[in-house]
């Protein structure tokens, strides 16, 4: 099973500062398998970013991702009052085929 | 709009059953996979299995197989997930999603929540 795990557990910043939150996994994958997500409370996850660095469908492009191998980055250039909240990446494997970091918790300081 | 409408929270004792669905639309049903994601309290998120709404295929995560059991009923564009024999481990956050290329997820149905207690 591959492991992700992200860092920091919980990110404090400021509206407008730019967000760096990271994501490794325990044995190297492709690009073309690294997703992240944004979960506001209460709401359902939300696709942000796939193959690593692309973009879904109307998310801002203050939002990017980069990484290859085992280490993996989600950068917010600006942030906005509306990206505070919980980013999970997630990757396609085998057995189990799907597994998700354990989240980061991005509040406003 | 893609949409994936979830039935509502659910309360189970331990022992028991419990089945959830997720009507899709906005899109072509049969066209895309469908998996189920659990969340527990302070747990990350969980892949437990897909189902291919046009022929009914299934694969299961190996933690959830004997346990767990995915359906479909195309005429309603609608995917179901049972799990039974319910343990208070089982109290979760449970998703319905659609497939995306086999990798990733999107859009995820609202979520609904189960509740195992005695």
């Amino acid at each position: 099973e591959i492991v992700l795990t992200q860092s920091p557990g919980t990110l404090s910043l400021s509206p407008g500062e730019r967000a760096t939150l990271s994501c490794r996994a325990s044995q190297s994958i492709s690009r073309s398998y690294l997703a992240w997500y944004q979960q506001k409370p209460g709401q359902a996850p939300r696709l942000l970013i796939f193959g690593a660095v692309s973009r879904a469908t109307g998310i801002p492009d203050r939002f990017s991702g980069s990484g290859s191998g085992t280490d993996f980055t989600l950068t917010i250039s600006r942030l906005e009052p509306e990206d505070f909240a919980v980013y999970y990446c997630q990757q396609y494997g085998s057995s189990p085929p799907y597994t998700f970091g354990q989240g980061t918790k991005l509040e406003i300081k | 709009q893609v949409q994936l409408l979830q039935s509502g929270a659910e309360m189970r004792k331990p022992g028991a059953s419990v089945k959830v669905s997720c009507k899709a639309s906005g899109y072509p049903f049969t066209g895309y996979e469908i998996h189920w994601v659990r969340q527990a309290p302070g747990q990350r998120l969980e892949w437990m299995g897909w189902i291919n709404p046009n022929n009914g295929k299934t694969k299961y995560s190996q933690k959830f197989q004997g346990r767990v059991t995915m359906a479909v009923d195309s005429s309603i564009s609608t995917v179901y997930m049972d799990l039974s024999r319910l343990t208070s481990d089982d109290t979760a956050t449970y998703y319905c999603a659609r497939d995306q290329r086999a990798v990733w997820f999107d859009p995820w149905g609202q979520g609904t929540l189960v509740t195992v207690s005695s």
